[in-house]
């Protein structure tokens, strides 16, 4: 199966700032097959990005997704408050799928 | 709109068994696949398995594989994830969500709780 390693475990920062999450998998996601979801405290996820790079309905453009073969990232250029949350990538290029173990991104 | 609605927390012993639902609507349920995803306290998400209604096919995580069930009853447009003998480690959050791949919609969760 593949493992996915999500990086960092925790990314602090401000309001404003630029955060970059990185989602590295152990054998290469076919056809990128990897999406995104945003987790916050006593919600289920949401989808944010799939395909490695389109984003879902409602999502806002500050949220991109980027990546192939092994490496992807979510990029969301500038925080806003409802952006602190817990990221997972999930890949589904290849059964079972699986998710990565989350990247927190908390307040500074 | 499409809703996925899950059946309320449980709290269960070890060795009781135990059927979780989740209720789809606002769509066509026969034609798209449900997954099930645990979260464990504190923890991340885990890939547990998914049911294409119209005909029944399942899919399973190796981690999961005869350790739980996933069925589904298009009639009433509800799909299930249950366990004949749980654990202490059964204990977390389940939820479902519509995909075969990514999963766009989800369910608000059901919390499982397995205590002596």
């Amino acid at each position: 199966e593949i493992v996915l390693t999500q990086s960092p475990g925790t990314l602090s920062l401000s309001p404003g700032e630029r955060a970059t999450l990185s989602c590295r998998a152990s054998q290469s996601v076919s056809s990128r097959y990897l999406a995104w979801y945003q987790q916050k405290p006593g919600q289920a996820p949401r989808l944010l990005i799939y395909g490695a790079s389109s984003r879902a309905t409602g999502i806002p453009d500050r949220f991109s997704g980027s990546g192939s073969g092994t490496d992807f990232t979510l990029t969301i250029s500038r925080l806003e408050p409802e952006d602190f949350a817990v990221y997972y990538c999930q890949q589904y290029g290849s059964s079972p799928w699986t998710f990565g173990q989350g990247t927190k991104v908390e307040i500074k | 709109e499409v809703q996925l609605v899950q059946s309320g927390a449980e709290v269960k012993k070890p060795g009781e068994s135990l059927k979780i639902s989740c209720k789809g609507s606002g769509y066509s349920f026969s034609t798209y696949w449900i997954g099930w995803v645990r979260q464990m306290p504190g923890k991340g998400l885990e890939w547990m398995g998914i049911i294409y209604p119209s005909d029944s096919d399942t899919r399973y995580s190796p981690s999961f594989q005869g350790q739980v069930t996933i069925s589904a009853d298009k009639s009433i447009s509800t799909a299930y994830l249950q366990w004949s003998s749980l654990k202490a480690s059964d204990t977390a959050m389940y939820y479902c969500a519509r995909g075969g791949s990514y999963f766009q919609h989800w369910g608000q969760g059901t919390l499982v709780t397995v205590s002596s």
